[in-house]
């Protein structure tokens, strides 16, 4: 069974930074690409940016290049989102989603169960 | 970016009736749309891929349609745990491949 499981939630303090963290089991990591969509409260889903595992290609929604950092280790089936500088406006649902078909983007047949990150002073 | 509208915002049916939901897309994207479920405090869930086929378990009462730039998801028979807030989403043209922002569907 495909697994997406996500690190707890957290409190943290504007510029602080952060990384939270995706692990995957049931499959083989290398082989799918791992997105991460953001959700702000009370609002709709938002595409960040997805990595491929295999060689560790990143791309990135303009909305969020240069605001956040994925990355992956595969010796541990993880991938990560990071921040470091934090801001308010940050706050909000973070879940990682696993395109469903080996080498390509598209839909999402598994997600992680959402971390809550909390920014504020 | 592709721009996916949906509509409407909010959708209110009885138990037992059909629903019917709309995504465009602003610009061609042939089959390559999903539909997601997102109930409350939960994580989005897949419901239909490329258009018009089910996903693993999605119960035949969800019926996906369209192409190119307008699309439809179906939900007929209503039940009280279809309740819940459900996006579209292109992969034809990334990054980012975008979603929807939604549509809120309440039984009655």
């Amino acid at each position: 069974e495909v697994q997406l499981v996500q690190s707890g939630a957290e409190v943290k303090k504007p510029g602080e930074s952060l990384k939270i963290s995706c692990k995957a089991s049931g499959y083989i990591l290398n082989s799918h690409w791992i997105a991460w969509v953001r959700q702000m409260p009370g609002k709709g889903l938002e595409w960040m940016g997805i990595i491929y595992p295999g060689d560790s290609d990143t791309r990135y929604s303009p909305s969020f290049q240069g605001r956040v950092t994925i990355s992956v280790d595969k010796s541990i089936n993880t991938a990560y989102l990071q921040w470091d500088g934090l801001r308010a406006s940050d706050t909000a649902m973070y879940y990682c989603a696993r395109c469903s078909s080996q080498q390509l983007v598209n839909w999402f047949d598994s997600w992680g169960q959402g971390t809550l990150v909390t920014v504020s002073s | 970016d592709i721009v996916m509208t949906q509509s409407p915002a909010t959708l209110s049916v009885s138990p037992g009736e059909r629903a019917t939901l709309s995504c465009r897309a602003s610009q061609s994207i042939r089959s390559n749309l999903a539909w997601y479920q997102q109930k409350p405090g939960q994580a989005p869930s897949l419901l239909i891929y490329a258009a018009s086929s089910r996903a693993t378990g999605i119960p035949a009462r969800f019926s996906g349609s369209g192409s190119g730039t307008e699309f439809t998801l179906t939900i007929t028979s209503l039940q009280s745990e279809d309740s819940a807030v459900y996006y579209c989403q292109q992969y034809h043209d990334w990054p980012p491949a975008t979603f929807g922002q939604g549509t809120r569907l309440e039984i009655k």
